[in-house]
């Protein structure tokens, strides 16, 4: 069964400085979808990016990118000048190729200090 | 349309009674999930419907529990006898292929 872990239930960064989340998964599939979902406080959640395996290019959005690593088969998340809005859990997630469930990590909560 | 609608959005129960959640889903979406999502957690899936077809159930969905979605619109969750373990966020989310949009999630608080 696949797994995802993010291994930083909270973190901290200052108001337009760079944070990087961190999240592993576990698979045996060779093709797959990673997602990074943003819950605001008392708000629904919103997807922030996604990659697809096959692709080798790391996705970027704006000022939000992922380190993708297959073959360690981890997905990190960089969120570059920082903003009083960014403050919300970021869940990492993972969804299988043939399948439509995703499965997501536990959480981390980004504070961001003004 | 804005987005996925969920009603209510706090529902609070005694412990045994029966409680009911709606979802409605972006209109030209046809595939329809639900999640819960307890504190501290992500979200848990708990069953998807293509259309009006219930396709997948998890484990986690008991005998108590059971999800609809008439004429593939809108899709009900419904949770018999309720307890205390159920406590938690009800999410829902609606597709089209890649990206699944989520609702405000229904809290629900048995006592």
């Amino acid at each position: 069964a696949q797994t995802v872990t993010q291994s930083q239930p909270e973190m901290s960064v200052q108001e337009a400085e760079t944070v990087t989340l961190s999240c592993t998964y576990d698979t045996s599939e060779s093709d797959y979808y990673l997602f990074w979902y943003k819950q605001p406080p008392s708000r629904q959640m919103i997807l922030v990016i996604r990659q697809e395996a096959y692709k080798q290019q790391n996705a970027t959005e704006n000022r939000f990118s992922v380190n993708f690593q297959k073959a360690a088969k981890s997905f990190s998340l960089k969120i570059s000048d920082s903003q009083l809005g960014d403050a919300a859990m970021y869940f990492c997630a993972y969804r299988s190729l043939g399948d439509d469930k995703i499965i997501f990590g536990k959480g981390t909560r980004l504070h961001i200090l003004p | 349309d804005t987005g996925v609608s969920q009603d209510p959005r706090h529902k609070i129960t005694k412990r045994g009674q029966n409680v009911t959640f709606r979802c409605d889903p972006i209109s030209e979406h046809n595939r329809l999930y639900w999640y819960r999502q307890t504190l501290g957690q992500g979200p848990e899936f708990l069953t998807y419907f293509q259309n009006e077809a219930q396709l997948e159930k998890s484990r986690l969905l008991s005998d108590r529990f059971s999800a609809e979605r008439p004429k593939g619109s809108f899709s009900t969750l419904e949770i018999q006898r309720t307890e205390q373990g159920d406590s938690a966020m009800y999410l829902c989310a609606s597709s089209t292929v890649y990206e699944q949009y989520f609702g405000p999630g229904t809290r629900l608080t048995v006592t």
